[in-house]
């Protein structure tokens, strides 16, 4: 394992529901990021924090809603999801951020349906 | 910006043949090369880096890596694929300067068979 987790693996929610993703690293990394993995389509950065705070927010509608409590975990807010907000999204954490040539370490993703 | 290209959505090879898997970049100066792999149902996994010197990298489960900035290619090898690297690989790459994102291409679905 990479010594990033996270929950739940698999989600389904309607359009109205309110639910988070939870993601928690274990390797003392200070940067954390949130990335959407659409089918044949690259990885989405969409948001990235560095020492507790957001450094990224790659133009991600407001439907998502980040939050970052201390360096060892992140959540996703999701609320009034749409159908094509299905996806994995994946949590990864790296060392460092600026200047950085460290590799990330992914979670295992959480499959999300949106109904 | 910077960006990078898998060529091949998918490729298939016999079990004990060589296996490679190509990425191109089309950035200037001296980008950080990254191969990751994703097995069913879990995360991305490092495999490899290129950051500088020796432009042969090695890497995780006997996978190789040669930098070749001329032809801006930093294709992924294995002398000898087994089934169990059938997966999906993705390239990425980051500039030490500046913009200090990931861009990962598409990725290329590897089947090794037996």
């Amino acid at each position: 394992e990479t010594g990033v987790t996270q929950t739940p693996r698999h989600l389904v929610m309607g359009m109205t529901n309110k639910k988070s993703l939870k993601c928690e690293q274990h390797l003392g990394h200070n940067a954390m990021y949130w990335y959407k993995q659409s089918a044949k389509k690259p990885l989405e950065l969409m948001f990235v924090y560095n020492f507790k705070e957001q450094t990224e927010n790659n133009s991600v509608p407001s439907r998502f809603s980040p939050e970052c409590p201390n360096s060892s975990h992140l959540f996703l807010h999701l609320h009034t999801l749409q159908p094509e907000d299905s996806a994995l999204y994946l949590c990864a954490s790296s060392q460092e951020l600026v200047g950085s040539y460290n590799e990330q370490f992914f979670g295992p993703g959480t499959r999300l349906t949106v109904l | 910006a910077q960006s990078v290209a898998q060529p091949e959505d998918q490729v298939n090879v016999a079990e004990g043949n060589p296996l490679t898997v190509k990425c191109t970049y089309s950035v200037s100066g001296n980008p950080y090369l990254f191969w990751y792999v994703q097995y069913p149902n879990r995360g991305l996994q490092f495999l490899l880096k290129y950051i500088t010197g020796d432009n042969l990298v090695k890497g995780s489960y006997g996978f190789e890596a040669e930098f070749n900035k001329s032809q801006t290619s930093f294709h992924l090898k294995k002398p000898s694929a087994l089934v169990s690297d059938s997966a999906l690989y993705f390239c990425a790459v980051r500039y030490p300067k500046g913009d200090y994102k990931l861009s990962f291409g598409a990725g290329t679905t590897v089947t090794v068979r037996a």
